[in-house]
C-alpha cells in the first residue's frame, strides 16, 4: 500500500525566513504533486515532478524530487504572509493506480509578521 | 469558466437522509475522480471513472455510496442513509488519460447533523 508522510504537520515561520517541508513516500511512483489549499477552499496545483532530480520553482517556492530516496522537498524562501496555507504532496502510480493520487496529511504553514 | 464545477457547494442534512452531489468535469477530460477530505487530513480516493465506466472503488466507499457517470460527462455521488461520520468535503477532479494531471473542483462540504 502506498503511503505518503509529510513533515512537519504544522509550521510557524517569521516573515523573511526560509524553511523546508518534507514528503516521503513508501513505494516507487511515477509522479509527485504539490498542492496548496486555503481554508475552506479546494486544491490549487503548484508543481508536478516527473523524474529523479526534477526541480521546479515558482516565486518563493521551489520543489525537488529524489526518486531514489523517495523524497520530495518544498523549500520556502523569504516567507511572506500570503504563503500561509496548507500544503499537500501527493503521489501517483500511473500503471497500477490509474492516475489516482495518494495524499499526505498536509503541512499547515503560518507566516507571522 | 472551463474548470471543474461542483454543486451544491454546501449541504446540511439530517442523519438518515439521502444526499446527491454533482460534478461537471473539464469538457474534454475522460477521467473523473471523487475524493473525500476530513478536517486535518489529506484527500482520500473514493472512486474513479474512465468515460462512463467506473473502474475502481476504494474500500472507503461503503454500499451506502454510489457514483455514476451516465454519459461520460458529469458525475453524481449519492450517499444513502447519511451518518455523522460522512461529514466531510467531497472533492471531484478530472484529467485526461495522459498526461494525468488532475484538476480539482471547489468541493461540496457536507454536514450531517
Amino acid at each position: 500500500e502506498l503511503k505518503v508522510e509529510q513533515n512537519p504537520l504544522f509550521l510557524s515561520m517569521q516573515e523573511g525566513k526560509n524553511y523546508t517541508i518534507y514528503c516521503n513516500y513508501s513505494t516507487t511512483s511515477d509522479r509527485l504533486y504539490w498542492y496548496r489549499q486555503d481554508p475552506g477552499k479546494s486544491l490549487e496545483s503548484l508543481f508536478v515532478l516527473l523524474s529523479n532530480g526534477a526541480v521546479k520553482q515558482e516565486g518563493r517556492l521551489m520543489a525537488s524530487l529524489d526518486t531514489k530516496a523517495r523524497l520530495s522537498t518544498l523549500h520556502i524562501t523569504a516567507a511572506v504572509h500570503d504563503l500561509s496555507a496548507t500544503y499537500f504532496c501527493a503521489v501517483c502510480r500511473i500503471q497500477t493506480n490509474a492516475g489516482k493520487s495518494t495524499f499526505g496529511d498536509g503541512t499547515t504553514l503560518t507566516v507571522k509578521p | 469558466d472551463t474548470g471543474v464545477s461542483q454543486n451544491p457547494r454546501h449541504k446540511i442534512t439530517k442523519r438518515g437522509q439521502n444526499v446527491t452531489f454533482r460534478c461537471d468535469p473539464i469538457s474534454e477530460h475522460n477521467r473523473l475522480y471523487w475524493y473525500r477530505q476530513t478536517l486535518g487530513q489529506g484527500p482520500e480516493f473514493l472512486t474513479y471513472f474512465q468515460n462512463e465506466a467506473q473502474l475502481e472503488k476504494s474500500r472507503l466507499l461503503s454500499d451506502r455510496f454510489s457514483a455514476e457517470r451516465p454519459k461520460g460527462s458529469f458525475s453524481t455521488l449519492e450517499i444513502q442513509r447519511t451518518e455523522q461520520g460522512d461529514s466531510a468535503m467531497y472533492l471531484c477532479a478530472s484529467s485526461l488519460t495522459a498526461p494525468h494531471e488532475q484538476y480539482f473542483g471547489p468541493g461540496t462540504r457536507l454536514t450531517v447533523t
